[in-house]
């Protein structure tokens, strides 16, 4: 069963800021998708990454798929509070999510 | 363009009585469909998928069960609720390796 690990669990940072969030496996995904919660909604999805090393930018959203494909990183450029949410990381064949990043961008 | 329906989207039934969760989906034929739960602030954990009509897959033996009726229709059933069934229930349909999710249900079971 491949694990899915993300961190920090929670992040409060001021508007303006820089941040960077994390998913970890244990296995290599076959393909990894990016999602932002709000509270009492669905999640929505940011990004589908596929190949390794690759890199993809939404915005002020950056997001990197690491070259072993075991790993990625969601890097958010001044953060506005429109940002605050719950961010996933899911690894779609298995149909796992991690636990979440739970981001506040105060004003 | 593709929409996802789920109702109720709040529920509050008291334990031992019987809970039916439905989920649509408009715009896309032989969608794989999903059912999750969230507990508070965190992540989702599958309880079933479907390929197709009347194909269920089960991921956790629970209390639930799930059926799917028509190809764009996924209901979320119990018999007699838990004080456990408590949560935040998500409906999902997917294709292409990408899912998308309906506005979710929270149940308060009481």
């Amino acid at each position: 069963t491949q694990l899915l690990e993300q961190s920090p669990q929670f992040l409060s940072i001021q508007e303006g800021e820089n941040l960077t969030v994390y998913c970890n496996s244990s296995s290599v995904f076959s393909s990894l998708q990016w999602y932002r919660q709000e509270p009492g909604e669905g999640p929505v999805l940011l990004v589908t990454v596929v190949t390794g090393g690759e890199v993809k930018k939404l915005k002020r959203l950056t997001f990197q798929f690491g070259d072993a494909r075991k790993d990625s990183s969601l890097h958010i450029t001044a953060a506005q509070p429109g940002d605050t949410g719950l961010y996933l990381c899911a690894e779609y064949s298995d149909m796992r999510f991690g636990a979440g990043t739970r981001l506040t961008v105060k004003p | 363009s593709q929409t996802i329906h789920q109702w109720p989207a709040t529920l509050v039934q008291p334990v031992g009585s019987p809970l039916s969760l439905e989920c649509t989906v408009e715009g896309t034929s032989n969608p794989n469909l999903y059912w999750y739960r969230q507990a508070a602030g965190r992540g989702l954990q599958l309880l079933f998928y479907s390929v197709g009509i009347g194909q269920i897959s089960s991921e956790v033996p629970q209390n639930l069960s799930a059926s799917r009726p028509q190809d764009r229709q996924f209901i979320l059933s119990s018999k007699k609720l838990l004080l456990s069934d408590s949560g935040f229930y998500l409906c999902a349909w997917g294709q292409d390796g990408e899912q998308y999710f309906g506005p979710g249900t929270r149940l308060t079971v009481t």
